[in-house]
Formats: structure tokens, C-alpha cells, sequence
């Protein structure tokens, strides 16, 4: 069964805050992982795409892979109200379109000035 | 023009009007992509085209009919929908279908089914 189990929020953190926003699985062919920021009224945008477990850091941003816990997590640092948006993991068992992604329903993320 | 290009941004029909939403990348990718996306929904994946070829459908119903004349454009022609269909209809593109392709998304048009 492929499904994605991720927590809708609304998350409300002050300026500054470490955020963490996580999802877990079922489906332990999943290899692929990634996370898309969605802002009201657009499309989803990629923010991380990662491989396997371990860590992917890029600016403010982590992304952790823990597949003996089949959970993964995306952490920002020094939260901006820029950050406030939908956050969406997706997963797959070969890292492309066709087999389709499995999304989750997406963090609704806040930060507050 | 950069990216991926959907119109129109709104949409609103009637349960008996056919309409159809466009698709537009300019990214030189070979595979285009309809989601639809509903409220606390996941994403969920409607149409897959490869090389103007489709090769994913998931059960979507036949009210929903898409079109990809080439590899840079994509439509989904719309007809008798119910208001259930009311969603985001999101088109995106990779480079190919398979492994190390991620997606890039357009903003998606807005329809509402009355």
C-alpha cells in the first residue's frame, strides 16, 4: 500500500525558530525522497531531492532519510516569514514521474514576524 | 517565458460546457504530467506522457480526455464534469519518466465545476 502519512498543521513557529516537518511510509520501496514548498496560489516548487538515507543540506535546509524508520524530515533554520507556505513530501520507488510520486497532504507552515 | 505555463489560472463551468486546460514547458523536458489537487488531499496523478506517448493513466474517469501533441504542450479536455472534479489541475514536467527526474510544476488552473 502506498501512503503517505504527514501532519496538515496549521504549524505556527516564531522568527528565528528551527523548524522540523516530518512524514513516514509504509512502502518500503521507496528510495526516492523529496520535499516541495507550495505557496498560496502556485504551484508545488522543489526544495530537496535525496537519495537513500542520510542527510542533504542546502542553505537554511536539511533533509533527513531514515528508512529503518521509513521517516523522513526536512529542518529549517533561522525560520523567515518568507518560509510561511505548504510543505509537501513526495516519495518513489524509482525517483520518476511515470510510476507516480506519493505525496503527502502537506504541512501548513506559519512563521511569525 | 521560463518553466511551465498553465491556462487559464481560473476556470469556471457548468456541468454540461466542455473545456479544455493548457500546458505549456519550456524547459526542453520529454515527459508532461496532470495532477489534481484537492483539499487535504495528496497530489494525485492523472495522466503521464513520455515522448508525446501517454503511458500512465490512473483510472481516471473518461470525462477527463488529454491530449499532448508534442513535448512541449499538454491539454486536458474537460467535459460533463460533476462538482467533485472542483480542484487544483496541476501540470508538470521532467526531463524523462524514470529514475533522477524530479518534477517541475506549473501553478495550476483553478476550476470550479457548478
Amino acid at each position: 500500500q502506498k501512503e503517505v502519512e504527514q501532519d496538515p498543521g496549521p504549524l505556527s513557529v516564531p522568527e528565528g525558530a528551527i523548524v522540523s516537518l516530518n512524514c513516514t511510509y509504509s512502502n518500503s520501496a521507496f528510495q526516492y525522497f523529496m520535499w516541495y514548498r507550495q505557496y498560496s496560489r502556485k504551484g508545488p516548487e522543489l526544495l530537496m531531492y535525496t537519495y537513500s538515507s542520510g542527510n542533504k543540506e542546502d542553505g537554511r535546509f536539511t533533509a533527513q532519510v531514515d528508512k529503518s524508520s521509513k521517516y523522513i524530515s526536512l529542518f529549517i533554520r533561522d525560520s523567515q516569514p518568507s518560509d510561511s507556505a505548504t510543505y509537501l513530501c513526495a516519495m518513489s520507488e524509482s525517483g520518476g514521474g511515470a510510476d507516480g510520486l506519493t505525496f503527502g497532504k502537506g504541512t501548513h507552515l506559519i512563521i511569525q514576524p | 517565458e521560463t518553466g511551465v505555463t498553465q491556462t487559464p489560472r481560473h476556470l469556471v463551468m457548468g456541468m454540461t460546457n466542455k473545456k479544455s486546460l493548457k500546458c505549456e514547458q519550456h524547459l526542453g523536458h520529454n515527459a508532461m504530467y496532470w495532477y489534481k489537487q484537492s483539499a487535504k488531499k495528496p497530489l494525485e496523478l492523472m495522466f503521464v506522457y513520455s515522448l508525446e506517448e501517454r503511458v500512465e493513466n490512473n483510472s481516471v474517469p473518461s470525462r477527463f480526455s488529454p491530449e499532448c501533441p508534442n513535448s512541449s504542450h499538454l491539454f486536458l479536455h474537460l467535459h460533463t464534469l460533476q462538482p467533485e472534479d472542483s480542484a487544483l489541475y496541476l501540470c508538470a514536467s521532467s526531463q524523462g519518466p524514470g529514475a533522477g527526474s524530479p518534477l517541475h510544476f506549473g501553478n495550476g488552473t483553478r476550476l470550479t465545476v457548478t
